[in-house]
């Protein structure tokens, strides 16, 4: 069965600290890996997404990826109070254009 | 970015009503659509691949007959629930794959809000 699997949190880091947000995934066929930030009663927006392994960085935003251990995370530095949401991973797995999302993580940045 | 959306954003009916939800991609074409359902505090599930010429796909467990699917044209998708309960109360968002920075970035309608009384 194709999973995708994120620590529901919350997660509650200070404000300016890095956040560090993972996610496993069961598919060895998936190739394509995103990240969604979701805020509450809104559809989900994309923040990130990887395909190959190592790092891939985006502002304040890096994604990390390693497909040995089947295994993406996402770390955002100098955490702000607006980063309080809902971050969703999502894994394509089935055909190019589908993909499979996680049960997302809450995280809430303290002011 | 690629932009879509649905209409409408908030509905109330009764039980047993039918409801129908538009998804549109306003500026790009899309030969699929997907929509998703999302209860309170969960994740989005897939429900149904929707193709544009040809039927949709559902997911397992996703009845096809309660949640009709039609893709009308390129920039459209419509998702009608049927004869509605309350258990069919949630929170329905499209998306529609877009040939960007990457090859299946997937963009999301602003979501519809069903409630069924």
């Amino acid at each position: 069965q194709k999973e995708v699997e994120q620590n529901s949190g919350p997660l509650s880091v200070p404000e300016g600290a890095i956040a560090s947000l993972n996610c496993t995934y069961s598919d060895r066929g998936s190739q394509s890996f995103f990240w969604y930030r979701q805020y509450s009663g809104k559809s989900p927006e994309l923040i990130m997404f990887i395909y190959s392994n190592g790092d891939k960085e985006d502002g304040r935003f890096t994604a990390q990826l390693n497909k040995a251990s089947q295994y993406v995370s996402l770390l955002i530095r100098d955490s702000q109070p607006s980063d309080s949401a809902t971050y969703l991973c999502a894994v394509n797995t089935g055909g190019y254009q589908k993909v499979t999302f996680g049960t997302g993580t809450k995280l809430q940045v303290i002011p | 970015g690629a932009v879509v959306s649905q209409h409408p954003s908030r509905v109330i009916c009764k039980s047993g009503t039918s409801v129908k939800i538009e998804c549109r991609s306003l500026d790009f074409q899309a030969t699929t659509m997907f929509w998703y359902r999302q209860f309170p505090k969960k994740s989005l599930m897939l429900m149904a691949t929707s193709n544009e010429g040809s039927k949709a796909t559902y997911e397992q467990g996703v009845e096809k007959d309660k949640f009709l699917i039609n893709h009308a044209s390129l920039t459209l998708s419509t998702l009608t629930v049927t004869s509605a309960h309350p258990e069919d109360s949630s929170f329905y968002i499209c998306s529609a794959p877009f040939a960007g920075d990457s090859y299946n970035e997937q963009f999301f309608g602003p979501g519809t809000r069903l409630t069924v009384l």
